[in-house]
């Protein structure tokens, strides 16, 4: 089983400032790599698929890079709606998908 | 417009059994693949198993296989994820999700979530 290591497991920034978050797999997915948004008592919301397009409707300022092993999701200038816990998946070996364990991005 | 409209919080105690709905509309309901995730208290997302709706084909997470069982019913565009005998260990929110018709692995859209709360 790919496991999906997530990094790091929290992360304090303020608004208006950069963030960077990290996503490591334990052998290639290749660009198999979907990033997840996740609010308290809110359903997740897709962010990123294939490590970096961006899903419909989401803002320019998150963007997704990498391939292989290492993933980065990025969030230039925070804004208060983006404080949540954001999830890495892999779906390179369909049908069978993990996902990272999270990592809280707080004020 | 896509929705996934899951049922409500349960309440049970060990050993009952328990089946939650997820109904599907908005689009052509037997061509996407359906798949079930949880989320135990204070913890992330674990990927339980999905189905596809036109021939039942269902495909579990080895973590999963055997625990719970995964059906839909075509007649009413509705997915379920059902116990036989629940375990304390059991309690966590679970979403049902649609995957992408597109990119296959990808979780397009996601129903509200179950709470499911078992008392041993």
């Amino acid at each position: 089983e790919i496991v999906m290591t997530q990094s790091p497991a929290t992360l304090s920034v303020s608004a208006g400032e950069r963030a960077t978050l990290s996503c490591r797999a334990t052998q290639s997915v290749n660009s198999n790599l979907a990033w997840y948004q996740h609010k308290p008592g809110q359903a997740p919301r897709l962010l990123i698929y294939g490590a970096s397009t961006r899903a419909t409707g989401i803002p320019a300022r998150f963007s997704g890079s990498g391939s292989g092993t290492e993933f980065t999701l990025t969030i230039s200038s925070l804004q208060s709606e983006d404080f949540a816990v954001y999830y890495c998946q892999h779906y390179d070996n369909w049908p069978f998908f993990t996902f990272g364990q999270g990592t809280k991005l707080e004020i | 417009e896509v929705q996934l409209v899951q049922s409500g919080a349960e309440v049970k105690k060990s050993g009952e059994s328990l089946r939650i709905s997820c109904k599907c509309s908005g689009y052509n309901f037997i061509a996407y693949w359906i798949g079930w995730v949880r989320q135990m208290p204070g913890k992330g997302l674990e990927w339980i198993g999905i189905i596809y709706p036109a021939d039942s084909d269902t495909r579990y997470s080895p973590s999963f296989q055997g625990q719970v069982t995964i059906s839909v019913d075509k007649s009413i565009t509705t997915a379920y994820l059902q116990w036989s005998s629940l375990e304390a260990s059991d309690t966590a929110i679970y979403y049902c999700t649609r995957h992408s018709i597109t990119v296959a692995g990808i979780l397009d859209y996601w129903g509200q979530g179950s709470l499911v709360s078992v008392s041993s």
